[in-house]
């Protein structure tokens, strides 16, 4: 089963900033949090992970809790296209398991 | 790279039948991930392989489902038979090494099937 808790949905504003929490309070020490997104009718596509230290991507930024115990995906401007369900994972040895992600709905 | 590529992209079969999904991983990738996707049950990891070998395969939901890797280019997902309720997205991923390395996985495009 997944570990990990996030909202079902999200609205953002085109343009705007946007902040996507995922709780995983039973990650163990060495487990990686990953974040994926899929658009519709494709593949998930990797978007960033992270172990303990905040990270940053041209596609977003990862914010880690000092605990481990929650993330935060930054989208830094919103675009139509990022319009997709993000899923935030605990990547613990060779599995991945996906839970039910957040559908994120932009509005122009 | 291509990156991952499955096939065919879509696949309409009749109960009883047997079905092959192909999936052919990134280059130098050592695993390789089978997924189902459904809107009930959402994302679900089949099996995966490292190194051309099945690590885990407590995903396949019965005897019905088969799959094999017999070289590090090409692994096949096969159902025989096909039930109605196996009709889903299923995607092929590969990564350099275990997500839980910190390394990222590339899903192919899926292939879609229905069991008519």
């Amino acid at each position: 089963d997944a570990k990990t808790t996030q909202p079902n949905s999200m609205e953002s504003n085109e343009e705007e900033p946007v902040h996507l929490p995922c709780n995983h309070s039973t990650i163990s020490g060495t487990d990686y949090i990953h974040w994926y997104r899929q658009l519709p009718s494709q593949g998930p596509e990797y978007v960033i992970h992270g172990l303990t230290s905040n990270v940053n991507n041209r596609m977003a930024s990862l914010a880690i809790a000092e605990d481990r115990k929650s993330s935060t995906l930054i989208l830094h401007r919103a675009t139509l296209r990022d319009a997709a369900v993000y899923y935030c994972i605990e990547a613990g040895g060779f599995k991945t398991i996906f839970g039910a992600g957040t559908r994120l709905f932009v509005k122009a | 790279d291509a990156g991952v590529i499955q096939s065919p992209r879509h696949e309409v079969t009749e109960m009883g039948q047997e079905v092959t999904l192909r999936c052919k991983p990134i280059s130098g990738h050592n695993s390789l991930f089978w997924y189902r996707q459904t809107m009930m049950r959402g994302l679900e990891l089949l099996i995966y392989f490292n190194n051309n070998v099945p690590i885990d395969d407590s995903g396949m939901p019965e005897d019905r489902f088969s799959a094999k890797m017999p070289n590090a280019s090409f692994s096949t997902l096969k159902i025989q038979p096909s039930e109605p309720r196996d009709s889903a997205v299923y995607f092929c991923a590969s990564s350099p090494n275990g997500q839980g390395l910190g390394t990222e996985a590339f899903f192919g495009q899926g292939t879609r099937l229905t069991v008519v």
